[in-house]
């Protein structure tokens, strides 16, 4: 059962660059978010997603586009990567509506590095 | 609008003292999910309790403990006779019933050092 997995795990880039993370569930989960962490900010939420072709911005869109083509994935890509960007992405994913209110699961996160 | 407030950026205690880290919340929801998470070293987030509001019964789980108060809007987290192996950041999180949005609002973290 590989639950939530991110790619890649580490990544540098450039200021300026189009970078894609990766994100991948395999417990059919209706929904599925990206956070990104920073020291002093705890997580904040970026986009989230209630199903395939469903998606909303959370707190600190700005920079950010997701798309969710398929349950199972949810790609968030930096479409000209700002210094402001470094930090940890973390993926997570929950069941939906009607299911019951439940825990959000996370993926082990991407340390993204923009220089 | 919804916030959580963890006033306890880090702390630090020796092993198998008793530890509370305190979590204070903000909601107009009548309805809502709190939950504690633990992010060890390596990184990962581990999810640990969900308490719904309608439920104040307090929860043990072995060393762990919660207790959940709506009149104070507090959801401690208590860690009885601490070990190396809880060392972590620690988060306290909030969702509340908006239109069937399923956000979390995270606290800050507090940063718990147990040292040997």
């Amino acid at each position: 059962d590989a639950g939530i997995t991110q790619s890649p795990r580490y990544k540098i880039t450039e200021t300026g660059r189009q970078v894609t993370l990766m994100c991948h569930q395999t417990w059919s989960h209706s929904y599925m978010f990206w956070y990104r962490q920073d020291l002093g900010h705890g997580l904040r939420l970026i986009y989230y997603s209630a199903a395939a072709d469903i998606t909303d911005k959370g707190e600190v869109p700005d920079g950010y586009v997701v798309s969710r083509s398929k349950t199972e994935n949810f790609p968030l890509t930096l479409e000209s990567a700002t210094r402001s960007q470094t930090s940890v992405y973390f993926c997570a994913s929950t069941l939906g509506r009607g299911q019951g209110p439940r825990e959000q699961y996370f993926g082990p996160g991407t340390r993204l590095t923009v220089t | 609008a919804q916030k959580v407030t963890q006033a306890q950026t880090e702390i630090s205690v020796v092993e198998k003292e008793d530890v509370t880290l305190d979590c204070v919340y903000e909601t107009r929801d009548t309805t809502y999910y709190l939950f504690w998470y633990k992010q060890p070293p390596s990184g990962e987030l581990v999810f640990l309790i969900r308490r719904n509001s309608f439920d104040e019964q307090n929860e043990i789980s072995g060393r762990y403990s919660w207790n959940f108060q709506k009149s104070t809007s507090s959801f401690n987290f208590t860690i009885t006779a601490s070990q190396v192996v809880d060392s972590a950041v620690y988060f306290c999180a909030l969702r509340g019933i908006i239109q069937g949005a399923q956000k979390l609002v995270f606290g800050q973290g507090t940063r718990l050092t147990i040292n040997p």
